[in-house]
């Protein structure tokens, strides 16, 4: 089945760049999204269509695209983006995929 | 501002059939260009596409529980609602339903989200 790769955890000092990024075949063709879940709380769209920035969500919040991989930045990181960050695409045939996930930790 | 509130029992017994249901306010379930999902989160893991729906009853399935889901929705009560059978300790998670925006065949994300209801299965 298809899988969405991305790194367990990233560590970043407040006021530095996180960088996530998420892996799979599929991504040359799919457009990527990306969520940030909080403990005991569901998961808010943060990037969609690998780079677009919904209402509401921060600046600091970026995304890009790069052949099989898309990464999602976090500019000057602050305490309250500690969080479980999940990419999102669909497979080659239209199924929809979760990342593995990455739990970012602000030191 | 559209809001989505699943409901339904926090337990289920083995083998049998779990039943939610989503409430969506603030706007149409039959608004076009969106189709309506459920996602699901085992307690400490990752999320999981169940399946999504749209307002006409056009569904579309995860091929990995296709055999033991149904989705279906109720416009005149602005509701849908997922039944999974068989049900076993595996599907012990928590079941999140979301707008589901489709506007192409490569374009398609959740937002927003319910707050999400746990379902327990034990006997």
């Amino acid at each position: 089945s298809y899988e969405l790769t991305q790194p367990p955890s990233v560590s970043v000092s407040p006021g530095q760049t996180a960088r996530i990024t998420c892996s799979g075949d599929a991504l040359p063709k799919q457009y990527a999204y990306w969520y940030q879940q909080k403990p005991g709380q569901a998961p808010v769209l943060v990037i969609y269509k690998d780079s677009e920035r919904p209402s509401g969500i921060p600046e600091r919040f970026s995304g890009s695209s790069s052949g099989t991989a898309v990464t999602l930045t976090i500019s000057g990181v602050q305490a309250e983006d500690e969080a479980d960050y999940y990419c999102q695409s669909a497979d080659s045939s239209g199924d929809y995929v979760f990342g593995t996930g990455t739990k970012v930790t602000v030191l | 501002q559209l809001q989505l509130q699943e409901s339904g029992p926090g337990l289920v017994k083995p083998s049998e059939t779990l039943s939610l249901t989503c409430t969506v306010s603030g706007g149409s379930i039959s608004s076009s260009s969106y189709y309506w999902g459920w996602i699901r989160q085992p307690p400490g893991k990752g999320l999981e596409w169940i399946g999504s729906i749209y307002y006409s009853g056009s569904t579309y399935y995860n091929p990995s529980l296709k055999s033991r889901v149904t989705i279906s929705v109720d416009t005149s009560k602005n509701q849908f609602s997922l039944k999974l059978s068989s049900v076993t300790a595996a599907d012990t998670a928590v079941y999140y339903c979301a707008r589901h925006i489709r506007y192409n065949w490569n374009e398609n994300w959740f937002d927003p989200w319910g707050q999400g209801t746990l379902v327990t299965v034990s006997s």
